[in-house]
């Protein structure tokens, strides 16, 4: 158990849905970040939120948001969902932004979308 | 062209082999480089990270960066059947005031018994 929780672990939901990712951070972690993987594409930054604020964004659909809570909860929605959003969607944390090799991953989001 | 290029494989090597896995990247504003081991159906986890051109070696496992080629690599000796894994490079870079990490394709290795 790598301390970063991820729910729900498999999702399946048909197209023009939405949908809502968790992810609970390692504990004193301050920092989470959302990736998502695909057989195509690898690991893709999509969002980072540092104590509550959003730091960076990466690739990120118009259709996807996220937010982090003051528990430090993160969740990312995903609307309107097409079948190219089927992947792994991941969330890592870390303690602050200064150590790019503390990232710590959770065991991800399966989301299949039919 | 991607910023990180990484031989996406399948490796197969038998057991005891000398594994190389490679990356070259493009972008010089790289700082830190990270090898990650991913199992099926988990998250990826650090395995080594490394600033500086040169050699780093943890047990059975040394990474090499060259910056003078943009050129990464992960060298595994006495590999185990637990070493089948999907290892990824990634690197970091300034984002926006932060840190943004640009992973590989990733290369699937399995080690036969």
């Amino acid at each position: 158990d790598s301390g970063v929780t991820q729910t729900p672990k498999h999702l399946i939901t048909a197209t023009g849905q939405r949908v809502t990712l968790r992810c609970s951070p390692r504990s004193g972690d301050l920092s989470v970040y959302w990736y998502q993987q695909s057989l195509d594409q690898g690991l893709q930054f999509l969002i980072q939120y540092y104590n509550g604020e959003e730091r960076a964004k990466g690739n990120i659909l118009e259709r996807f948001s996220a937010q982090q809570f003051p528990d430090l909860h993160s969740e990312l929605n995903l609307s309107s969902l097409e079948l190219g959003d089927s992947a792994l969607y991941f969330c890592a944390s870390s303690v602050d932004e200064g150590q790019p090799w503390g990232y710590t991953f959770g065991s991800g989001t399966r989301l299949t979308v039919v | 062209q991607k910023e990180v290029e990484q031989d996406p494989g399948p490796l197969s090597v038998p057991e005891g082999a000398i594994v190389s896995l490679n990356c070259t990247y493009s972008n010089s504003a790289f700082q830190y480089f990270m090898w990650y081991r991913q199992y099926s159906r988990k998250g990826p986890e650090l395995l080594m990270y490394t600033y500086s051109s040169g050699n780093k070696e943890d047990g059975r496992f040394t990474a090499q960066v060259d910056k003078s080629s943009k050129y990464i690599s992960l060298f595994i000796r006495d590999s185990q059947p637990s070493d089948s894994a999907t290892y990824l490079c990634a690197m970091n870079k300034p984002l926006q005031g932060a840190q943004k990490l640009v992973f590989g394709q990733g290369t699937r290795l399995t080690i036969n018994p």
